[in-house]
C-alpha cells in the first residue's frame, strides 16, 4: 500500500523557534509538495519539488523554506515560527499519473 | 484554472448512490476534472479524474456532460465511511508536477 508519512500529527512550538516538518514517501515519486490548510481558505501550496535538490515556490512561500536531499524525503522549515503559521500542514507526492497522495497532516500550533 | 461551483452540503442514505454535482462552465478544452475527498482529520485522497469521457474505477464513476460545463461524481453504494468533504478541481494536466488548489467542496453526510 502506497504511503506518505509525516513526522508528527500534532506539534506545539513557541514564537521564534525553528521548526522542521518531515515528510517521507515510499512510492519513488519524483514530485513532492507542502500545503497548509486553514478554515475558510482551503488548501494552499507552499513549496514543491520535482527532483532531488530542486524546489519551486508555491502560492505562499513567505516564512518557509524546504529541503530535499533524498528523493523520498521533503522537509518544510519554519525559520522563525510565528503565530500566523498555526495551521494544518499537509505533504503530498505524485508520479507522472498526476494523482497526488497525501500524508495524514501535522497540526502545528505556535504559541 | 477554471472555477468550480459545488453545493455546500448534501445528505445521502447508506447503501444508496451518492451523486455529487460540480459546475465548471468556464472549463477550457485542455482542462481535466479531478475529484478528491477529505475525511475528517485525514489528508485528502484522490478519487478519479477525466477529460471528456465518462470514467469509472473501484471507488467511483465520473460523468462529464457533453459540453463539459458540469460533471457528477457517483459513489454507487455509499457507506458511513464515505462521509467526507468532496472537492471538484479543474486544471490542466500537470504531469504530476503541479500543485492543487482546493475550493470549499461539498460536505457529504451519509445517514444510517
Amino acid at each position: 500500500d502506497v504511503k506518505v508519512t509525516q513526522s508528527s500529527r500534532y506539534l506545539v512550538k513557541r514564537t521564534g523557534e525553528k521548526v522542521f516538518l518531515e515528510c517521507v514517501q515510499d512510492m519513488d515519486h519524483e514530485n513532492m509538495f507542502w500545503y497548509r490548510q486553514d478554515p475558510g481558505l482551503g488548501l494552499r501550496l507552499i513549496y514543491f519539488s520535482y527532483d532531488v535538490k530542486m524546489k519551486e515556490k508555491g502560492d505562499i512561500p513567505e516564512g518557509y523554506s524546504v529541503s530535499r536531499e533524498k528523493k523520498e524525503r521533503f522537509s518544510l522549515i519554519l525559520e522563525s515560527a510565528s503565530t500566523n503559521q498555526t495551521s494544518m500542514y499537509l505533504c503530498a507526492s505524485s508520479g507522472t499519473r498526476d494523482e497526488q497522495f497525501f500524508g495524514p497532516g501535522t497540526r502545528l500550533t505556535v504559541l | 484554472d477554471a472555477k468550480t461551483t459545488q453545493p455546500t452540503s448534501m445528505d445521502c442514505a447508506e447503501g444508496r448512490a451518492a451523486n455529487l454535482p460540480c459546475n465548471h462552465s468556464t472549463i477550457s478544452g485542455n482542462e481535466y476534472v479531478y475529484w478528491y475527498r477529505q475525511i475528517h482529520s485525514q489528508g485528502p485522497q484522490y478519487i478519479i479524474h477525466g477529460l471528456k469521457n465518462n470514467e469509472t474505477n473501484e471507488m467511483a464513476s465520473l460523468i462529464i456532460t457533453e459540453d463539459r460545463k458540469s460533471s457528477t461524481l457517483i459513489l454507487p453504494h455509499a457507506t458511513l465511511r464515505d462521509t467526507a468533504v468532496y472537492y471538484c478541481i479543474v486544471r490542466v494536466w500537470g504531469g504530476g508536477a503541479d500543485g492543487l488548489t482546493f475550493g470549499k467542496g461539498t460536505h457529504l453526510i451519509i445517514q444510517p
